[in-house]
């Protein structure tokens, strides 16, 4: 069964700190995805990658970064972590932009306090 | 600016009956339609899918219809189970990007 797996379910971190989100997918797939997804605001895109060390801004990429040194792992950081990204972090991946859409990890909750 | 839309943001549908989740987009661009659903603390998973080149497409109790001169979308339930109970996101993507755009969400409630 294909997977995309996600460090961490839960993390609570404190104002200030640099935060890292690990996600690892074992389907070779090339596009790897972040998004959060917040009440009212559906999921909304970070950043993503299309190759190893290729990365593209996605809508909403003030105060993160990204990291695709391997395929197979695609890390979201937060550089000072800040109360308003607060939020549940969706990991994607897929081989094609086609009718197969993405596989997701199972999010991590993030709360910064 | 919003290119695709879920205006319902919760649904409540008895037990058996049809359920009706509504989708319109912007773009008329955009080439590929997915829904997912998602279940609290989980991620989404894919639920069925559309080509503009179709009008609809049927996978068991689920059915997407297309309607591409209003740019709308509509995913059908039938009959309507409680474990169908979750938020429904529809997803837009056009030939040849990498990415798809996420509506807002629906949350639908089905009661037993």
């Amino acid at each position: 069964d294909v997977k995309v797996t996600q460090s961490s379910r839960y993390l609570v971190k404190r104002t200030g700190e640099k935060v890292f989100l690990e996600c690892v997918q074992d389907m070779d797939h090339e596009n790897m995805f972040w998004y959060r997804q917040d009440p009212g605001l559906g999921l909304r895109l970070i950043y993503f990658s299309y190759d190893v060390k290729m990365k593209e801004k996605g809508d909403i990429p003030e105060g993160y970064s990204v990291s695709r040194e391997k395929k197979e792992r695609f890390s979201l950081i937060l550089e000072s972590a800040s109360t308003n990204q607060t939020s549940m972090y969706l990991c994607a991946s897929s081989l094609v932009l086609s009718l197969y859409g993405y596989t997701f990890g199972s999010g991590t909750r993030l709360t910064v306090v | 600016d919003q290119q695709v839309k879920q205006n319902s943001p919760s649904l409540s549908v008895q037990e058996g009956r049809i359920s009706i989740l509504n989708c319109d987009y912007t773009n008329s661009m955009f080439d590929y339609f997915l829904w997912y659903k998602k279940y609290p603390a989980e991620g989404p998973t894919f639920l069925i899918s559309i080509s503009s080149i179709k009008d609809k497409n049927e996978d068991g109790r689920f059915t997407v219809f297309l309607n591409k001169s209003a740019k709308h979308l509509s995913l059908h339930i039938v009959p309507s189970q409680p474990g169908d109970s979750a938020v429904y996101f529809c997803a837009a993507s056009g030939r040849g990007t990498y990415k798809y755009i996420f509506g807002t969400g629906t949350r639908l409630k089905v009661l037993a």
